[in-house]
């Protein structure tokens, strides 16, 4: 079953500008995670925010997360064409009878030169 | 670490033949899942094993799908009979505990083509 939702479905920006992409997700989370999918490959894990943390940078990536509206969101500062890719939001189940992630269906990004 | 290794890469198949997908996880990772993707239904969890033993296979679709890890750097996932529907592309992931900070490696995936 998918936990999280990314929005918006697909995002076209051009370099240098920066992307925003959202994610609901609707039970209580011990940590939300996102990955980044290039056509053809594997996901690839970007960053983990732990449910009692609001903001958590790397890089050019920036998450927050809002554990009252159930939401995060993924910026990507000063984009590059390198970063067109799916981008998915991840949640662990928060139960106490194991642990694996749950994905949404992800945002598609698209960066122009 | 070459990472999770997944074989083959590209599989085709008339329906009603077996199908084996193969994985290795990265050395020292406590868990393993399967995971199914399609364009329709996005990322589904199939199965996932801790320390070689399967905790939820609540995401097989029906008994001619199976999974074993008969050792912690081996996991194979079975299809027996295979049908057009199971066409996906199949993703082995590795991790090491849960909630470890590096998140999930996954592998290259098997994309399987049933015919």
């Amino acid at each position: 079953s998918q936990q999280g939702e990314e929005d918006p479905q697909a995002l076209s920006i051009q370099e240098g500008e920066n992307a925003t992409m959202n994610c609901s997700y609707k039970t209580s989370i011990n940590n939300l995670q996102w990955y980044r999918q290039n056509s053809g490959r594997g996901l690839v894990h970007l960053i983990l925010i732990r449910s009692n943390e609001r903001e958590k940078h790397s890089g050019r990536l920036r998450v927050t997360l809002d554990t009252s509206k159930k939401s995060s969101s993924l910026l990507i500062t000063a984009s590059r064409a390198a970063d067109t890719a799916s981008y998915f939001c991840a949640t662990d189940a928060n139960s106490n009878s194991g642990y694996a992630l749950n994905f949404g269906k992800g945002t598609s990004l698209l960066v122009t030169p | 670490d070459a990472g999770v290794i997944q074989s083959p890469r590209h599989e085709v198949t008339e329906m009603g033949q077996e199908v084996t997908l193969r994985c290795k996880p990265i050395s020292g990772h406590d868990y393993l899942f399967w995971y199914r993707q399609t364009m329709m239904r996005g990322l589904e969890l199939l199965i996932y094993f801790n320390n070689n033993v399967p905790i939820d296979d609540s995401g097989m679709p029906e008994d001619r799908f199976s999974a074993k890890m008969p050792n912690a750097s081996f996991s194979t996932l079975k299809i027996q009979p295979s049908e057009p529907r199971d066409s996906a592309v199949y993703f082995c992931a590795s991790s090491l505990f849960e909630g470890a900070d590096g998140g999930y490696t996954f592998g290259s995936g098997t994309r399987l083509t049933v015919v």
